[in-house]
């Protein structure tokens, strides 16, 4: 089935940039998501990328898509105390499962930001 | 805006016990599932359900049961509560295969 894997913790410094790593083992997704999660709260959308895509921008963060070794990249620049969380990987199928896409998500990474 | 509503937030019970957690959305969407957040454990799908009438098995569904009542509501049952079943259990909901919208979720102790 598939499998989503990201590595558990990331340690910065309030300023530098931080960069959480993500693969997948899907090569049919359409989608593939950041969330956040912050403490006691669920999990809420922060950037998503489709599949056909290498880069995606957004203020802060920077997404990178490598396709060929199924590999997906969350850039934080300027990381923040507030941007402190779990980020979550996933991804969505290309094709449904009984009519629902259903995510596949990593165990997530806590990011911790200290100053 | 009210989303992905789950209720309660807390709640303690006894082993053996029986409770339901309830889950409501109001954005017309198809699919509702239900997570398990263990720590270390990333999300693991308990029940989904694709389309109103309809509930299948995600990657731990044994000491759960399921209903998928109307298109809005998916309730998640614990006939018998075990302290295995401890953990916060987030509700879910979601249109074809764009992002899934969360619940606060439900933080529940079994003792």
């Amino acid at each position: 089935g598939e499998d989503v894997e990201q590595s558990l913790f990331l340690s910065v410094r309030e300023g530098d940039s931080s960069v959480i790593n993500c693969t997948y083992t899907d090569s049919s997704s359409t989608y593939l998501y950041w969330y956040k999660q912050e403490p006691g709260a669920g999990l809420q959308l922060l950037t998503y990328i489709f599949s056909n895509m290498d880069m995606k921008q957004d203020q802060r963060l920077t997404v990178l898509l490598n396709k060929k070794d199924k590999h997906l990249s969350l850039r934080i620049a300027d990381t923040q105390t507030g941007d402190s969380a779990i980020y979550f990987c996933a991804e969505t199928p290309l094709f449904s499962s009984g009519g629902s896409y259903i995510p596949t998500f990593g165990r997530g990474t806590s990011l911790i930001v200290h100053p | 805006n009210a989303g992905v509503t789950q209720t309660p937030k807390f709640q303690v019970l006894k082993t053996g016990q029986s409770m339901t957690l309830q889950c409501a959305q109001d954005m017309n969407h198809n699919s509702m599932y239900w997570y398990r957040q263990d720590p270390g454990m990333g999300l693991r799908l308990i029940y989904y359900s694709a389309s109103e009438g309809t509930t299948d098995k995600g990657e731990v569904p044994n000491g759960y049961n399921v209903s998928r009542l109307n298109k809005r509501e998916f309730s998640l049952r614990l006939e018998s509560a075990a302290p295995s079943q401890t953990s916060v259990y987030f509700c879910a909901s979601g249109q074809a295969n764009t992002e899934a919208f969360f619940g606060q979720g439900t933080r529940l102790t079994v003792v």
